[in-house]
């Protein structure tokens, strides 16, 4: 069936080291992906898309990659900072178009000052 | 511009009770889809609602419903609540379904 999942539940790093977020999925057709952080007693929150028909996509200290060949999704935050200690989950729209979000098991991020 | 608004926050119910959480999309967002979140399963799909109708539902017994009114504001109700039924209950508004944007929650514990 589809499922979205994460190699690394933990990763630590540096401040102001750039972190690599990875997500693998399994479903090659979905064609719309979405990158959370949710921070403790908060819902999630967006930070980045990216179609299928991109490859690449940037944000501010964000960037997105997107590889269907290996249907490997990853985030990579620049300069890694304290406030960025979340848990980052990639998400999976369904590709029947049915909206629904099919979200990884996410990645705790660590920042050690 | 607003955000997702949820009510209650945090609700504690004990078995066999019934309960009713809102939510109030981003104005302008006519999709509004419900999401659990557990420990051990993670974030999963509930149910979506555009213009009031559910346009797409998850694996979720019947005891989950909702329903969605004219100006895109959501309700849903678990019926006959069980101890697994705690958890942190997400609503995400869209302008169509795709791009989804999250209220903060409502935490529900089933004593």
């Amino acid at each position: 069936g589809e499922s979205v999942g994460l190699h690394l539940p933990t990763l630590s790093v540096q401040e102001g080291d750039n972190s690599i977020i990875n997500c693998a999925y399994s479903n090659s057709a979905s064609d719309y992906f979405i990158w959370y952080k949710q921070e403790s007693g908060k819902g999630p929150q967006f930070i980045i898309d990216i179609r299928s028909n991109m490859d690449k996509r940037q944000g501010q200290r964000v960037t997105v990659l997107l590889n269907k060949t290996v249907k490997h999704l990853s985030l990579q935050i620049a300069a890694t900072q304290p406030g960025d200690s979340a848990v980052y989950f990639c998400a999976e729209i369904g590709v029947d178009s049915s909206y629904k979000l099919i979200f990884g098991s996410g990645t705790r991020l660590l920042v050690r000052p | 511009k607003a955000g997702v608004t949820q009510t209650p926050r945090y609700l504690i119910k004990t078995r066999g009770q019934q309960v009713t959480l809102s939510c109030s999309p981003i104005s302008g967002h006519r999709s509004v889809s419900w999401y659990q979140q557990t420990p051990g399963q993670g974030l999963q799909f509930l149910f979506e609602y555009f213009s009031e109708t559910q346009r797409n539902k998850g694996n979720f017994p019947g005891r989950f419903s909702g329903r969605q009114f004219s100006n895109s504001r959501s309700e849903m109700n678990v019926s006959t609540l069980e101890l697994g039924d705690s958890a942190l209950y997400l609503c995400a508004s869209s302008l169509s379904g795709d791009t989804q944007y999250f209220g903060p929650g409502t935490r529900l514990t089933v004593l």
